[in-house]
């Protein structure tokens, strides 16, 4: 199993330029999430999804957008790209309903916008 | 609101001191809570994590305990060793789906 899969891993973006980091889970999970982690913080949640054709803003929305057409894909867009975007990203799947709902995380994705 | 709050936020101990960790959380109404450590510049490494019928989990040195009525998780690591120095997360995860991560604490073990 490759389990939860983010890519680019790296990328530099000029000032309003738009992008899409990609995630894709082969676990068959329901849930998925992102998070943006700035140095020396913790994890705040953007948008998450409970199912495919279901998403939810989270604790930081603003300037992303997500949609989650099948169970296995949830991107996270990048509109007009700003200098406070410059983080590291995360994406996380699991099971709600079957087993223990254990999180399980992709390596990361580092967004410089410049 | 699902707010959730670790403390201390650093810590730094000499090497074979036993220690705990604190996380608590508003909205008692929570499915799991899950622990994770992250090193440097690294993603996450699940640690431990405890469904909301329980009330401990144990691997190794490490056991976590939750008391859900009360809004606290405690990480308790046992004999700590320069190897433990990380950052430690707690994320319950609330009924809603909604998963939101405390702040952390960062942990230092001095050989």
């Amino acid at each position: 199993n490759a389990g939860v899969t983010q890519t680019p891993k790296f990328r530099i973006l000029k000032i309003g330029q738009s992008m899409t980091l990609q995630c894709t889970q082969d676990m068959n999970h329901n849930y998925m999430y992102w998070y943006r982690q700035d140095p020396g913080m913790g994890l705040k949640l953007i948008y998450y999804s409970v199912g495919a054709g279901i998403t939810d803003k989270g604790e930081v929305p603003n300037g992303y957008n997500v949609s989650r057409s099948t169970t296995e894909d949830f991107p996270l867009r990048l509109e007009l790209a700003a200098p406070s975007q410059t983080s590291v990203y995360f994406c996380a799947s699991r099971n709600r309903d079957l087993g223990t709902g254990e999180l399980f995380f992709g390596e990361g994705s580092r967004l410089t916008v410049l | 609101k699902q707010e959730v709050t670790q403390i201390p936020a650093a810590l730094s101990v000499p090497e074979g001191e036993n220690l705990v960790l604190n996380c608590s959380f508003t909205d008692s109404a929570i499915y799991n809570l899950q622990w994770f450590r992250q090193d440097p510049g690294k993603g996450l490494t699940s640690l431990l994590l405890i469904q909301s019928s329980q009330r401990e989990q144990t691997s190794g040195r490490l056991n976590a305990s939750l008391d859900k009525s009360s809004g606290r998780s405690t990480l308790y690591i046992a004999a700590s060793q320069p190897g433990d120095s990380a950052t430690y997360l707690c994320a319950p995860s609330s009924n809603t789906g909604k998963l939101i991560f405390g702040q952390g604490t960062t942990l230092q073990v001095k050989p």
